[in-house]
């Protein structure tokens, strides 16, 4: 089945501790992307990816860091978790941002609490 | 900078009648223009989407219109019912022009409320 997994699901944890949030696709998609939704603001761009070794910064890059090393994975990092990136944070993939046989497939999201 | 705005950021309608939603966009080299629906609790999900060598696509109750002189796009949903409730998320293409990429960004979401 085509795919987008994220985990985990549910997180929470201490300021200041670092995490991963894994992302993994199945269907060969070039695009990758991670976002954040928080109420009122709709989904906001992280970080993302055209391809292995190709990242870029989104629209809300600070705090975070991201790797594309292999094609199906694409981990976001937190080195150092503050109260402020508590939020839901989807992984996304697709062939290209602007390909229409090619929408973005979203992963279940991860609900993530800095306390 | 570049960016996508949708309007309005809640809508309330009487079930069956119609409900739209409007967003516009800066790049004027974009040319797809999908709309994802997020029921409560889900991930978004594509409901329909338009290039922008056409006007306007239809898919039972649901079309977009795009109007690219004006740079914006709408969701037309006729014959409302409760499971159209949902937050609504237009989005767009928008080239980074000094790396060459291009990233897909996201209106703030409509939220839809369908009353019986």
């Amino acid at each position: 089945e085509a795919q987008v997994t994220q985990n985990p699901r549910y997180l929470i944890t201490v300021t200041g501790k670092k995490l991963t949030v894994t992302c993994s696709q199945n269907m060969n998609h070039e695009y990758m992307s991670w976002y954040r939704q928080d109420p009122g603001l709709g989904l906001r761009q992280i970080y993302y990816s055209m391809n292995v070794e190709v990242t870029d910064k989104g629209d809300v890059p600070e705090g975070y860091k991201v790797s594309r090393k292999e094609k199906r994975n694409f981990p976001l990092i937190l080195e150092s978790p503050s109260p402020n990136q508590t939020s839901l944070y989807f992984c996304a993939s697709s062939l290209s941002p602007n390909r229409a046989d090619s929408p973005l497939h979203f992963g279940n999201g991860t609900r993530l609490t800095v306390t | 900078g570049e960016n996508v705005e949708q309007h309005p950021s809640t809508l309330s309608v009487q079930e069956g009648d119609s409900a739209v939603i409007k967003c516009t966009y800066s790049d004027s080299a974009s040319n797809y223009f999908p709309w994802y629906k997020q029921e409560l609790g889900k991930r978004p999900q594509l409901i329909i989407d338009i290039r922008s060598n056409v006007g306007e696509k239809k898919d039972q109750r649901i079309a977009v219109t795009l109007n690219k002189t004006a740079k914006h796009f709408s969701l037309h949903i006729t014959e409302t019912q409760p499971e159209d409730s949902a937050v609504y998320f237009c989005a767009a293409p928008i080239w980074i022009s000094n790396f060459g990429n291009e990233k897909l960004t996201f209106g703030t979401g409509t939220r839809l409320t369908i009353i019986p």
